[in-house]
Protein backbone atom coordinates (compact mmCIF):
# COMPACT_ATOMS: atom_id res chain seq x y z
CA UNK A 1 0.00 0.00 0.00
CA UNK A 2 1.46 3.37 -0.87
CA UNK A 3 1.63 5.82 1.74
CA UNK A 4 0.53 9.62 2.03
CA UNK A 5 2.61 11.12 -0.76
CA UNK A 6 3.69 14.84 -0.45
CA UNK A 7 5.51 17.52 -3.28
CA UNK A 8 7.43 19.60 -3.16
CA UNK A 9 9.82 18.21 -0.26
CA UNK A 10 11.63 21.45 -0.28
CA UNK A 11 11.05 25.17 -1.05
CA UNK A 12 12.57 28.53 -0.80
CA UNK A 13 10.58 31.58 -1.49
CA UNK A 14 11.09 34.82 -0.74
CA UNK A 15 8.60 37.22 1.68
CA UNK A 16 5.32 38.06 0.41
CA UNK A 17 5.68 35.41 -2.71
CA UNK A 18 3.02 32.49 -2.92
CA UNK A 19 3.40 29.15 -2.85
CA UNK A 20 0.89 25.89 -2.85
CA UNK A 21 1.71 22.37 -1.32
CA UNK A 22 0.26 18.99 -2.37
CA UNK A 23 -0.65 15.66 -0.77
CA UNK A 24 -2.19 12.71 -2.44
CA UNK A 25 -3.43 10.49 0.95
CA UNK A 26 -3.52 6.66 1.11
CA UNK A 27 -5.69 5.55 -1.46
CA UNK A 28 -9.12 5.26 0.18
CA UNK A 29 -9.00 7.86 2.94
CA UNK A 30 -11.66 9.88 3.35
CA UNK A 31 -10.71 12.22 6.01
CA UNK A 32 -7.31 14.25 5.58
CA UNK A 33 -5.21 16.51 7.44
CA UNK A 34 -2.85 19.07 7.34
CA UNK A 35 -0.40 20.54 9.70
CA UNK A 36 2.45 22.71 10.25
CA UNK A 37 5.09 21.74 12.16
CA UNK A 38 7.57 24.91 12.95
CA UNK A 39 11.47 24.15 14.10
CA UNK A 40 11.62 22.86 17.85
CA UNK A 41 7.98 22.67 17.95
CA UNK A 42 5.14 19.56 17.66
CA UNK A 43 2.64 19.73 15.07
CA UNK A 44 -0.13 22.02 15.02
CA UNK A 45 -3.39 21.14 12.82
CA UNK A 46 -4.20 23.60 10.63
CA UNK A 47 -7.73 21.71 8.91
CA UNK A 48 -9.37 18.79 8.65
CA UNK A 49 -10.96 17.42 5.47
CA UNK A 50 -13.96 14.87 5.62
CA UNK A 51 -14.48 14.09 1.95
CA UNK A 52 -14.37 17.05 0.49
CA UNK A 53 -15.75 18.81 3.28
CA UNK A 54 -14.48 21.11 6.03
CA UNK A 55 -14.29 19.74 9.63
CA UNK A 56 -12.01 22.41 11.08
CA UNK A 57 -10.08 24.47 10.02
CA UNK A 58 -10.49 26.99 13.57
CA UNK A 59 -6.61 26.75 13.78
CA UNK A 60 -5.63 27.70 10.00
CA UNK A 61 -4.65 31.58 9.46
CA UNK A 62 -7.31 32.52 6.75
CA UNK A 63 -6.41 35.72 5.76
CA UNK A 64 -3.48 33.97 4.48
CA UNK A 65 -3.69 30.23 4.06
CA UNK A 66 -5.90 28.40 2.04
CA UNK A 67 -6.56 25.03 1.53
CA UNK A 68 -8.80 22.86 -0.88
CA UNK A 69 -9.71 19.50 -1.27
CA UNK A 70 -11.58 18.57 -4.64
CA UNK A 71 -13.13 15.01 -5.68
CA UNK A 72 -12.49 14.28 -2.22
CA UNK A 73 -8.92 12.92 -2.80
CA UNK A 74 -5.72 15.30 -3.32
CA UNK A 75 -5.42 18.27 -1.56
CA UNK A 76 -3.73 21.62 -2.03
CA UNK A 77 -2.76 24.23 1.09
CA UNK A 78 -1.68 27.42 -0.17
CA UNK A 79 0.14 30.52 1.10
CA UNK A 80 -0.67 34.04 -0.17
CA UNK A 81 1.22 36.18 0.58
CA UNK A 82 4.01 34.42 2.88
CA UNK A 83 5.58 36.04 6.12
CA UNK A 84 9.10 34.83 7.64
CA UNK A 85 7.29 33.21 10.63
CA UNK A 86 5.61 30.76 8.20
CA UNK A 87 9.00 29.01 7.44
CA UNK A 88 7.89 25.22 8.67
CA UNK A 89 7.34 21.74 7.76
CA UNK A 90 3.86 21.36 6.06
CA UNK A 91 2.93 18.17 7.44
CA UNK A 92 -0.51 15.89 5.48
CA UNK A 93 -1.86 13.01 7.20
CA UNK A 94 -4.72 11.14 6.16
CA UNK A 95 -6.74 8.40 8.22
CA UNK A 96 -9.54 5.70 6.98
CA UNK A 97 -11.57 6.79 9.60
CA UNK A 98 -10.54 4.86 12.82
CA UNK A 99 -8.15 6.31 15.24
CA UNK A 100 -4.55 6.03 13.14
CA UNK A 101 -3.45 8.97 11.25
CA UNK A 102 -0.70 8.25 8.87
CA UNK A 103 1.95 11.07 8.20
CA UNK A 104 3.79 11.90 4.93
CA UNK A 105 7.18 13.09 4.54
CA UNK A 106 6.63 16.42 4.55
CA UNK A 107 6.86 19.53 2.64
CA UNK A 108 10.00 22.12 4.56
CA UNK A 109 9.36 25.75 3.34
CA UNK A 110 11.90 28.42 4.07
CA UNK A 111 10.67 31.95 3.85
CA UNK A 112 13.58 34.62 3.27
CA UNK B 1 -7.79 24.34 25.87
CA UNK B 2 -5.90 21.07 25.12
CA UNK B 3 -2.69 21.17 26.29
CA UNK B 4 0.67 18.39 25.81
CA UNK B 5 3.63 19.03 27.95
CA UNK B 6 6.76 16.63 27.68
CA UNK B 7 10.12 17.43 28.47
CA UNK B 8 12.17 18.21 26.17
CA UNK B 9 15.44 16.51 26.39
CA UNK B 10 16.31 12.67 27.90
CA UNK B 11 19.77 11.44 27.94
CA UNK B 12 20.19 7.38 28.53
CA UNK B 13 23.35 4.58 28.26
CA UNK B 14 22.77 2.41 25.50
CA UNK B 15 21.20 -0.94 26.52
CA UNK B 16 19.34 1.08 29.70
CA UNK B 17 15.82 1.68 29.57
CA UNK B 18 14.05 4.90 28.93
CA UNK B 19 11.19 6.46 30.46
CA UNK B 20 9.56 9.37 28.34
CA UNK B 21 6.82 10.85 30.28
CA UNK B 22 3.69 13.32 29.15
CA UNK B 23 1.34 15.01 30.66
CA UNK B 24 -2.57 16.25 29.07
CA UNK B 25 -4.87 18.33 30.15
CA UNK B 26 -8.04 17.07 27.87
CA UNK B 27 -10.05 14.78 30.16
CA UNK B 28 -12.24 13.77 27.37
CA UNK B 29 -9.15 12.30 25.11
CA UNK B 30 -10.05 9.10 23.97
CA UNK B 31 -7.03 7.54 22.08
CA UNK B 32 -3.51 8.86 22.97
CA UNK B 33 -0.50 8.21 20.59
CA UNK B 34 3.73 8.18 21.11
CA UNK B 35 5.12 9.30 17.41
CA UNK B 36 8.93 8.78 16.71
CA UNK B 37 10.49 11.27 14.50
CA UNK B 38 14.26 10.78 13.53
CA UNK B 39 16.03 14.42 11.96
CA UNK B 40 14.63 15.26 8.75
CA UNK B 41 11.87 12.46 8.68
CA UNK B 42 8.07 12.20 9.20
CA UNK B 43 6.40 11.06 11.80
CA UNK B 44 6.25 7.54 12.26
CA UNK B 45 3.58 6.20 14.51
CA UNK B 46 4.76 3.72 17.31
CA UNK B 47 2.09 2.41 19.82
CA UNK B 48 -1.18 4.22 21.20
CA UNK B 49 -3.70 3.36 23.89
CA UNK B 50 -6.91 4.07 23.84
CA UNK B 51 -8.29 5.74 27.21
CA UNK B 52 -9.80 2.99 29.11
CA UNK B 53 -6.63 1.13 29.24
CA UNK B 54 -3.82 1.06 31.65
CA UNK B 55 -0.87 -0.42 30.04
CA UNK B 56 -0.21 -1.58 26.81
CA UNK B 57 2.52 -3.76 25.52
CA UNK B 58 4.53 -3.62 21.92
CA UNK B 59 8.06 -5.69 21.58
CA UNK B 60 10.45 -3.46 23.57
CA UNK B 61 7.70 -0.34 23.77
CA UNK B 62 5.68 -0.39 27.02
CA UNK B 63 2.93 2.18 27.22
CA UNK B 64 1.41 3.11 30.86
CA UNK B 65 -1.24 5.22 30.97
CA UNK B 66 -2.91 7.56 34.31
CA UNK B 67 -6.38 9.16 33.54
CA UNK B 68 -6.67 10.13 37.33
CA UNK B 69 -3.33 12.31 37.01
CA UNK B 70 -3.20 12.26 33.25
CA UNK B 71 -0.07 11.02 32.82
CA UNK B 72 1.43 9.03 29.72
CA UNK B 73 4.50 7.35 29.64
CA UNK B 74 6.45 5.55 26.87
CA UNK B 75 9.23 2.74 28.13
CA UNK B 76 11.56 1.49 25.69
CA UNK B 77 13.61 -1.18 27.13
CA UNK B 78 17.24 -2.31 25.70
CA UNK B 79 17.50 1.48 24.79
CA UNK B 80 19.43 1.44 20.92
CA UNK B 81 21.22 3.63 19.16
CA UNK B 82 18.72 3.75 16.89
CA UNK B 83 16.33 4.87 19.31
CA UNK B 84 17.55 8.24 19.16
CA UNK B 85 15.02 10.54 18.24
CA UNK B 86 12.77 13.38 18.87
CA UNK B 87 9.51 11.23 20.48
CA UNK B 88 5.99 13.19 20.21
CA UNK B 89 3.05 12.44 22.43
CA UNK B 90 -0.48 13.27 21.17
CA UNK B 91 -3.85 13.19 21.93
CA UNK B 92 -7.28 12.79 19.83
CA UNK B 93 -10.91 12.43 20.78
CA UNK B 94 -12.50 10.04 18.39
CA UNK B 95 -16.40 10.34 18.31
CA UNK B 96 -16.99 7.25 16.64
CA UNK B 97 -17.70 9.45 13.16
CA UNK B 98 -13.56 9.64 13.09
CA UNK B 99 -10.76 10.89 14.79
CA UNK B 100 -10.39 14.88 15.85
CA UNK B 101 -6.81 16.18 14.38
CA UNK B 102 -4.04 15.54 16.60
CA UNK B 103 -2.53 17.93 19.49
CA UNK B 104 1.18 17.36 19.91
CA UNK B 105 3.28 18.05 22.86
CA UNK B 106 6.75 19.55 21.79
CA UNK B 107 8.70 16.60 22.04
CA UNK B 108 11.58 14.93 23.69
CA UNK B 109 14.94 14.52 22.04
CA UNK B 110 15.92 10.87 23.49
CA UNK B 111 19.95 11.15 23.40
CA UNK B 112 21.85 7.88 23.87
CA UNK B 113 25.55 7.81 25.31
CA UNK B 114 27.97 4.88 24.04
Amino acid sequence: EAGVAQSPRYKIIEKRQSVAFWCNPISGHATLYWYQQILGQGPKLLIQFQNNGVVDDSQLPKDRFSAERLKGVDSTLKIQPAKLEDSAVYLCASSSGGETQYFGPGTRLLVL
Amino acid sequence: GEDVEQSLFLSVREGDSSVINCTYTDSSSTYLYWYKQEPGAGLQLLTYIFSNMDMKQDQRLTVLLNKKDKHLSLRIADTQTGDSAIYFCAETLYSGGGADGLTFGKGTHLIIQP
